[in-house]
C-alpha cells in the first residue's frame, strides 16, 4: 500500500460523457502527478500540481482539465469522452517536485467508455 | 515515437537465468528511474539514477545509467518468478516532465 488512495477503482461511462477522477496524496506529500495508461500507449504524463499550482505539463489533452484543492487532494476532470480515452489512470505523489523525488502511485482508476 | 524506448518487449526465461533489459534515448536526462509494475496495481519504484555512469545494485537486481545520462541498463541476475512483473523506465526531462518507456514484460518460469 503506497498511502496514495484513488476513487473509483472502475467507471464506466459513454462517449461524450464527463468524469471526475479524485486522489488522495500520502500525508505531506505536496505534489501530485497524473497519468495515463493504455495498451498501445503505454504510461504517458499528463500534468503535475505542487501546493495547490501547476507545476508542469505533458501530454493533456485540452478536453482534460485537473486542480488541486488547498487539502491538496486532487482531481482529474475528463470530459466530451470519446473511445481511445479508456485506459487506467493513476496518480503519483512526492515531497516535494525535485529530480530524486520518489512518486508513489496508487492503485489506478480503470475507466471504460463505451 | 516514444522519447524513451525499451527493449525487449517481452522476455520469458526459466528461474535461475540471467537478464538485461535496456532504456535509450537520443535526449539527456537529469534522472533516470526504474520501476516495477504488477497487473492492476500502480508502478513501485526501484531506483533512482542521476549520475552519468552510476551504478547502483539492489540484491540481484543492478541498474546502471550511461555517462551520457541518455541511456540505463536493469540486470537481474539469477531470475526468480517472484521477478515477474513490468519494468519500466522513466526518465526526467526539462525538469519536470517524466516519459516513461512501453515497458518489459517479464515472465519468470519456475
Amino acid at each position: 500500500d503506497s498511502g496514495v488512495t484513488q476513487t473509483p477503482k472502475h467507471l464506466i461511462t459513454a462517449t461524450g460523457q464527463r468524469v471526475t477522477l479524485r486522489c488522495s496524496p500520502r500525508s505531506g506529500d505536496l505534489s501530485v502527478y497524473w497519468y495515463q495508461q493504455s495498451l498501445d500507449q503505454g504510461l504517458q504524463f499528463l500534468i503535475q500540481y505542487y501546493n495547490g499550482e501547476e507545476r508542469a505539463k505533458g501530454n493533456i489533452l485540452e478536453r482534460f482539465s485537473a486542480q488541486q484543492f488547498p487539502d491538496l487532494h486532487s482531481e482529474l476532470n475528463l470530459s466530451s469522452l470519446e473511445l481511445g480515452d479508456s485506459a487506467l489512470y493513476f496518480c503519483a505523489s512526492s515531497v516535494e517536485s525535485g529530480s530524486l523525488d520518489t512518486q508513489y502511485f496508487g492503485p489506478g482508476t480503470r475507466l471504460t467508455v463505451l | 515515437t516514444q522519447l524513451l524506448e525499451q527493449s525487449p518487449q517481452f522476455l520469458s526465461i526459466q528461474e535461475g537465468e540471467n537478464l538485461t533489459v535496456y532504456c535509450n534515448s537520443s535526449s539527456v536526462f537529469s534522472s533516470l528511474q526504474w520501476y516495477r509494475q504488477e497487473p492492476g496495481e500502480g508502478p513501485v519504484l526501484l531506483v533512482t539514477v542521476v549520475t552519468g555512469g552510476e551504478v547502483k545494485k539492489l540484491k540481484r537486481l543492478t541498474f546502471q545509467f550511461g555517462d551520457a545520462r541518455k541511456d540505463s541498463s536493469l540486470h537481474i541476475t539469477a531470475a526468480q518468478p517472484g521477478d515477474t512483473g513490468l519494468y519500466l523506465c522513466a526518465g526526467r526531462y526539462n525538469f519536470n516532465k517524466f516519459y516513461f518507456g512501453s515497458g518489459t514484460k517479464l515472465n519468470v518460469k519456475p
